[in-house]
């Protein structure tokens, strides 16, 4: 089983701030993904980084995976209340069982 | 990407009952998951719901406790038997996106055994 450790486990900020949100393994995944879930849904996935290196923005979020494909970090800049959820790393390799780090719990407060 | 409806999206149960949770799909997809959650973390596979053949448990997952069918490519069902308190969880059903290895998933079903 390859892991995947995401770091932290709980944030707690205040809107306005910027934070970022790990996930680190010793195992290259061909691609990485993030899910973020609200209360009561599903995982929904937000992003795909399939290239080392690769730096992907969505808004306010940035995606980047490291150059060896064996991290990858989310950094939200000026966090609303809206992001408040679990966010979830995902890594695949091929068309294998997908791997899921340990999630972060993200608490916006206005 | 799939839509997928799933039911009941909670239940309380007594223990050593049984529960079936249904998934429906609004497209035709050949690769069905069943993940396990606790609330606020992550996510554990229990299962491949395959068609026409019996699903494909992962370690610490067993036939017995989590029949799972699946008799077509839009559908498919898992039931919790014999439920402890230790069963009470959130159980999702996902679907893989043809051409891409990411997950669609349903909203879960949150099970809470007495």
């Amino acid at each position: 089983t390859q892991l995947l450790e995401q770091s932290p486990q709980f944030l707690s900020i205040q809107e306005g701030e910027n934070l970022t949100v790990y996930c680190n393994s010793s195992s290259v995944f061909s691609s990485l993904q993030w899910y973020r879930q609200e209360p009561g849904e599903g995982p929904v996935l937000l992003v795909t980084v399939v290239t080392g290196g690769e730096v992907k923005k969505l808004k306010r979020l940035t995606f980047q995976f490291g150059d060896a494909r064996k991290d990858s970090s989310l950094h939200i800049t000026a966090a609303q209340p809206g992001d408040t959820g679990l966010y979830l790393c995902a890594g695949a390799r091929g068309y294998g069982k997908l791997t899921f780090g340990q999630g972060t719990i993200l608490t916006v407060h206005p | 990407s799939a839509v997928i409806s799933q039911k009941p999206s909670r239940d309380i149960c007594q223990r050593g009952t049984s529960l079936t949770i249904q998934c429906q799909v609004d497209s035709q997809v050949t690769m069905m998951f069943w993940y396990r959650q606790q609330p606020g973390q992550s996510l554990t596979l229990i299962a491949t719901a395959n068609q026409g053949s019996e699903a494909t448990y992962e370690s610490g997952f067993v036939i017995d406790k989590f029949p799972i069918s699946r008799p077509n490519l839009t559908f498919s069902t898992l039931t919790v038997s014999n439920m402890s308190p230790e069963d009470s969880s959130i159980y999702l059903c996902s679907v893989r996106s043809s051409g891409a290895n990411v997950l669609t998933f349903g909203a879960g079903s949150r099970l809470t055994v007495l």
